[in-house]
């Protein structure tokens, strides 16, 4: 069975900090990857995905990178926060081919003050 | 390109009245994939349903939902609400572009109340 892990749980960060929260799928091969931004009663926002390791696709960056170095690992990271990266991160997987249902990860919860 | 548009909101209901919850979408691609997802309080979004057959009810965990292609349409329905059905809904359409994905609707928070 797949396993989808995200890290931290939660994060409380200094405006202007660093940020690194990762993403970690167990038990499938080379899936399509996405992470997503929820404001917190708000609506889910893509922010990117990739399909292989190596490649990653921005669709809304809101000063947001992200990484693929391995198969099953994702990583989305700034050197510096805004006040408006606060929401919460979540990460999903879909079978290759895109076509099919997403799964999302519990999330991360990210507080910038 | 591609869109979702649900009921707007917020959606209040007494327990054991019935579920409507509207989906329209919009895509050039004649074989549409849509889905519905339920977020519970700080939780994540959870598959609840999925189609891609025109015309047939799908139904998971007491709700069901229709493709028509007539009408653009994916509504999601239940027949008597339960207090934990209070929760945030989205209606997503599968991208034209595979990889890229899914298009969410902008959510509707339904509240069931006793």
């Amino acid at each position: 069975a797949q396993t989808i892990h995200q890290w931290p749980v939660a994060e409380i960060k200094a405006v202007g900090s660093p940020l690194s929260l990762g993403c970690t799928i167990k038990g499938k091969s080379s899936p399509n990857l996405y992470w997503y931004w929820q404001a917190t009663g708000g609506t889910l926002q893509q922010l990117f995905y990739s399909i292989t390791v190596g490649q990653v696709e921005s669709v809304v960056q809101l000063n947001l990178s992200a990484s693929r170095p391995k198969d099953d690992q994702f990583i989305l990271s700034t050197e510096k926060l805004l006040l408006s990266h606060s929401g919460f991160y979540l990460c999903a997987w879909s079978l290759e081919g895109g076509r099919y249902e997403q799964y999302f990860g519990p999330g991360t919860r990210l507080t910038v003050l | 390109g591609d869109s979702v548009t649900q009921t707007e909101g917020l959606v209040t209901l007494t327990e054991g009245l019935p579920v409507m919850l509207n989906c329209t979408y919009q895509t050039i691609y004649s074989n549409p994939f849509l889905f519905w997802y339920v977020q519970h309080l700080n939780e994540s979004p959870r598959l609840l349903l999925k189609s891609f057959t025109d015309n047939k009810r799908t139904e998971h965990q007491g709700f069901h939902a229709t493709l028509h292609k007539s009408s653009s349409s994916f509504h999601l329905q239940k027949s008597s609400a339960q207090l934990s059905d209070s929760a945030l809904y989205y209606c997503a359409l599968a991208r034209n572009n595979y990889a890229q994905g899914l298009t969410f609707g902008l959510g509707t928070r339904v509240s069931v109340f006793p």
